[in-house]
C-alpha cells in the first residue's frame, strides 16, 4: 500500500498564474477529499467526492478553484487565477465507503503564492 | 453546526511526563470523534476513535482517550511521554448517520517534548 500520493510536494509560483495540485488515492478507497491547511484557518474541508462524484464542494472558497476526478485513482485540484491568500498546505485524503472509515493523508502541497 | 475547540495551542513536556491534550466538541446528536497526529512535514495520521460503546479507547503508539458525553469532552493521554511524539495533535468531529461524511478538525495542540 503506497498511500495516499500528491504533487508536486513544493509549488512557487506567481500571483495570476494556474496552479494544478494532483493525488492519486489508495486503491479501492471509495471517498477522496481535498483539505486546506493554513495556521489562521487550521484545516479546513474543501470538497470531496463518492466514487468520482463530487459530493460537496460547499468549501472551495470561490469560483477560482475547481475540482476534477476523472477516474478513481486520480484527482486535481486547480486554482486559476492564484493569488497570495491561497498560500497554504493542500492536504488530500482517502477512505474506504462508510462513515466508520478513516482518513489517510497524503504528505501535502505547500504552495506558495507570491 | 460541528464545532471543535482544541483549548491549547502549545504544550510542552519532559519525557517520561505524562501527558493530556483536551478537546471540547458542539454536536447536537452522538459524535464520532478522532484524533490524529501530524508530524512536521507529513500528512495526519489517525491515532484513534470512537464511534460508540466503552467511553475510553485505545490508540496507538500508546495513546488513549476519554469520551465524556457530560463535559463534551474527548481527552488525549499518555502515561509516559517519548520524545518522538513531538507533533501536532488534532481532534476531530464528524457527523453520525445521514448522507454527508464531514470531518470538523480542531486548530490543534502543537507538543514539545524536553529532554
Amino acid at each position: 500500500d503506497a498511500g495516499v500520493i500528491q504533487s508536486p510536494r513544493h509549488e512557487v509560483t506567481e500571483m495570476g498564474q494556474e496552479v494544478t495540485l494532483r493525488c492519486k488515492p489508495i486503491s479501492g478507497h471509495d471517498y477522496l477529499f481535498w483539505y486546506r491547511q493554513t495556521m489562521m484557518r487550521g484545516l479546513e474541508l474543501l470538497i470531496y467526492f463518492n466514487n468520482n462524484v463530487p459530493i460537496d464542494d460547499s468549501g472551495m472558497p470561490e469560483d477560482r478553484f475547481s475540482a476534477k476526478m476523472p477516474n478513481a485513482s486520480f484527482s486535481t485540484l486547480k486554482i486559476q487565477p492564484s493569488e497570495p491568500r491561497d498560500s497554504a498546505v493542500y492536504f488530500c485524503a482517502s477512505s474506504l465507503v462508510g462513515f466508520n472509515s478513516p482518513l489517510h493523508f497524503g504528505n501535502g502541497t505547500r504552495l506558495t503564492v507570491t | 453546526a460541528q464545532s471543535v475547540t482544541q483549548p491549547d495551542i502549545h504544550i510542552t513536556v519532559s519525557e517520561g511526563a505524562s501527558l493530556e491534550l483536551r478537546c471540547n466538541y458542539s454536536y447536537g446528536a452522538t459524535p464520532y470523534l478522532f484524533w490524529y497526529v501530524q508530524s512536521p512535514g507529513q500528512g495526519l495520521q489517525l491515532l484513534l476513535k470512537y464511534f460508540s460503546g466503552d467511553t475510553l479507547v485505545q490508540g496507538i503508539k500508546g495513546f488513549e482517550a476519554e469520551f465524556k458525553r457530560s463535559q463534551s469532552s474527548f481527552n488525549l493521554r499518555k502515561p509516559s511521554v517519548h520524545w518522538s511524539d513531538a507533533a501536532e495533535y488534532f481532534c476531530a468531529v464528524g457527523r453520525s448517520g445521514g448522507s454527508n461524511y464531514k470531518l470538523t478538525f480542531g486548530k490543534g495542540t502543537l507538543l514539545t517534548v524536553n529532554p
